[in-house]
């Protein structure tokens, strides 16, 4: 079956410190895999893909096919990247299957 | 440009009567997808539209949930008979041509079912 798991619910950390978001996937085929967020009162939006092999706004996720991860990490947190962060992986007919979300909290 | 948009933002409606929902994609935008965000489930696919067909609508949750797509844009969501946990963020997103590329998502619509 094809899933994405997120096992935080809610991750909470100081400003400066370092976060990682966890992502497991479970997928037969060859996975994309992309990091969403959603902050307060604003819309989904792509925050990175893991083709594109790209940082943003300091973050970034490798994808490691032996341990069926893509974690989000980023070396040190700020208190705007509070947000809710989905993790989702692309079926080959192109819908996206999403993680149940973690709640990021940036404390000052 | 303008983004994705959806109307209404909030829809509260009485159990047992039916919504509609609508999804203005991006302009030029041939691939749509229809997603609901419920409390604890996060988020789940529903549907998906190339131009006006349907190939996958192995995500409708029953058969009280249907979709349609006219001229290659606007799309309408419909819930007859609607029960109490059909309450959810109902999101719409678009791509330029489908599968490989980025989806940008609307607003959403809120629906309360009372």
């Amino acid at each position: 079956a094809q899933r994405v798991t997120q096992p935080e619910k809610l991750l909470s950390v100081f400003k400066g410190a370092p976060v990682e978001l966890k992502c497991n996937y479970s997928y037969s085929g060859s996975p994309e895999l992309f990091w969403y967020v959603q902050y307060s009162r604003q819309r989904l939006q792509l925050l990175l893909r893991h083709i594109s092999r790209e940082s943003i706004k300091g973050f970034t996720a490798d994808l490691n096919k032996g341990e069926t991860s893509f974690h989000l990490k980023k070396p040190f947190a700020q208190e705007e990247d509070s947000a809710m962060y989905y993790c989702a992986l692309r079926r080959s007919q192109g819908n996206l299957i999403f993680g149940k979300g973690t709640k990021l909290s940036v404390k000052p | 440009g303008a983004g994705v948009s959806q109307s209404p933002s909030n829809k509260v409606t009485e159990k047992g009567k039916d919504v509609e929902l609508r999804c203005d994609p991006i302009s030029g935008h041939t691939a749509l997808y229809w997603y609901r965000q419920s409390l604890g489930q996060g988020l789940e696919f529903l549907i998906y539209f190339q131009g006006n067909s349907a190939p996958d609508k192995s995500g409708l949750p029953s058969d009280r949930f249907s979709a349609e797509r006219t001229g290659g844009s606007v799309s309408t969501l419909t819930i007859q008979r609607t029960q109490q946990e059909d309450s959810a963020v109902y999101l719409c997103a678009s791509s330029s041509s489908g599968f490989q590329e980025t989806q940008y998502f609307g607003p959403g619509t809120r629906l309360l079912v009372l």
